[in-house]
């Protein structure tokens, strides 16, 4: 099974920051790997597909990188909006996984 | 506009069983291939089971011991998950997901076990 670490768990930042949030995966992925925000209560929303490809109606604050086992998900500035939990999701091969969650939390 | 809609949920004991259904719409849902994510409460994602568009393929996370079934009838656009011997553990808002890109998701239907 793909292990996909992601990181930080957690984290505080500042309205005008920039963000940056990593996903590894224990194997090769290509670039089969999806981000996903989710506010508490909600459904989550799918932001970056394909490792780097903007999601129609997504800000184009949030863009994706990465390919193979390495992936970074950036908020090049951070807005009220965007204090969610960002998750990773690798869909290479079976069983499908998620990273932990990273928090984003207001400084 | 894609829609899709989850029911079947509720409170069950442990050892009991319970079938979650989703009906999907504004797509032809016989084109594409189908998942269950769930979610614990207070807790991360995770992946459940994976059924292909003509249910040639099945798949299903490690986790679950053979106590769920995924099925489809894509004649009344339907994805379905049979779920048997329940546990605490099994306690998660159940999502029914799109395709392989994982690109729409339902509203979730929540599956409380619990004596």
């Amino acid at each position: 099974d793909i292990q996909m670490t992601q990181s930080p768990s957690a984290m505080s930042a500042s309205v005008g920051d920039r963000v940056t949030i990593t996903c590894r995966a224990s194997q090769d992925i290509s670039n089969y790997l999806a981000w996903f925000q989710q506010k508490p209560g909600k459904v989550p929303k799918r932001l970056i597909y394909a490792s780097s490809s903007l999601q129609s109606g997504v800000p184009s604050r949030f863009s994706g990188s990465g390919s193979g086992t390495e992936f970074t998900l950036t908020i090049s500035s951070l807005q009220p909006e965007d204090f969610a939990t960002y998750y990773c999701l690798q869909h290479n091969s079976y069983p499908r996984t998620f990273g932990q969650g990273t928090k984003v939390e207001i400084k | 506009e894609v829609q899709l809609v989850e029911s079947g949920g509720g409170l069950v004991k442990p050892g009991g069983s319970l079938r979650l259904s989703c009906a999907a719409s504004g797509f032809t849902f016989s084109s594409y291939s189908m998942n269950w994510v769930r979610q614990a409460p207070g807790k991360g994602l995770e992946w459940v089971s994976s059924i292909s568009s003509s249910s040639s393929y099945i798949y299903y996370a490690d986790s679950l011991k053979g106590r769920f079934t995924i099925s489809r009838d894509n004649a009344k656009n339907s994805l379905y998950l049979q779920m048997n011997s329940l546990r605490a553990e099994d306690t998660a808002v159940y999502y029914c997901v799109r395709d392989n890109w994982v690109d729409y998701w339902g509203q979730g239907t929540l599956v409380t076990v619990s004596s």
